[in-house]
């Protein structure tokens, strides 16, 4: 069946621009995931969804991130005014249950994004 | 000090080799810990996850959790070429949490 997907793959932009970046997980996984991968950093999370709440967005780096998630199913993420150290590869994952830490995540591809 | 230490590397072993790959953490009060690899260009996917300490084997593949020092490792036997990849260790931010703490990675090669 079909994985996490996500869009565009890659995103070249100039600092202050806004971006979008989409994610359309497993169907009929309740749960989905944004972390972030920079250069050296390993995987940061960024919000978590369960339907379309977000019970826990603790790792979103400011108020330039935003995420919605819309009718339990795609979720898009929101930088606005986008800076330089923005750029890293933006992961998004989703799991069929909630609260259980162990219930597996999978992966989308990631947005590799760039900031000029 | 990171939650999860986990040493980049790059790693590059021969063929055949016996890989171990390690973790440290900061936290022992929670209970699961996963080994993810990761290909170039590729999203991570979920390789073991272990529960307390003690050992866990799959196939050529055994993680180990020693709670006592906070160490987790991920050993893997008769290494492969398409064993290179990015192993990243993480464990759950805290218990019942959602959300889980990852390791740097570590980017490993194995020669033919």
């Amino acid at each position: 069946g079909a994985g996490v997907s996500q869009s565009p793959s890659n995103k070249v932009t100039e600092k202050g621009k806004d971006v979008e970046l989409r994610c359309d997980p497993i169907s009929g996984h309740t749960a989905l995931y944004w972390y972030r991968q920079s250069l050296g950093q390993g995987l940061e999370f960024l919000i978590y969804f369960q339907g379309n709440s977000a019970p826990d967005k603790s790792g979103l780096p400011s108020d330039r991130f935003s995420a919605e998630r819309t009718g339990g199913s795609v979720s898009t993420l929101t930088i606005q005014r986008t800076q330089q150290e923005d750029s890293a590869v933006y992961l998004c994952a989703s799991s069929l249950a909630p609260g259980i830490s162990t219930d597996t995540q999978y992966f989308g591809p990631g947005t590799r994004l760039t900031v000029l | 000090q990171k939650e999860v230490e986990q040493d980049p590397g790059p790693l590059s072993v021969p063929e055949g080799a016996i890989v171990s790959l390690n973790c440290t953490y900061s936290n022992s009060a929670f209970q699961y810990f996963m080994w993810y690899r990761q290909y170039s260009r590729k999203g991570p996917e979920l390789l073991m996850y272990t529960y307390s300490s003690g050992n866990k084997e799959d196939g050529r593949f055994t993680a180990q959790v020693d709670k006592s020092s906070k160490y987790i490792s991920l050993f893997i036997r008769d290494s492969q070429p398409s064993d290179s990849a990015t192993y990243l260790c993480a464990k759950e931010a805290f218990q019942g949490a959602q959300k889980l703490v990852f390791g740097q990675g570590t980017r490993l090669t194995i020669n033919p």
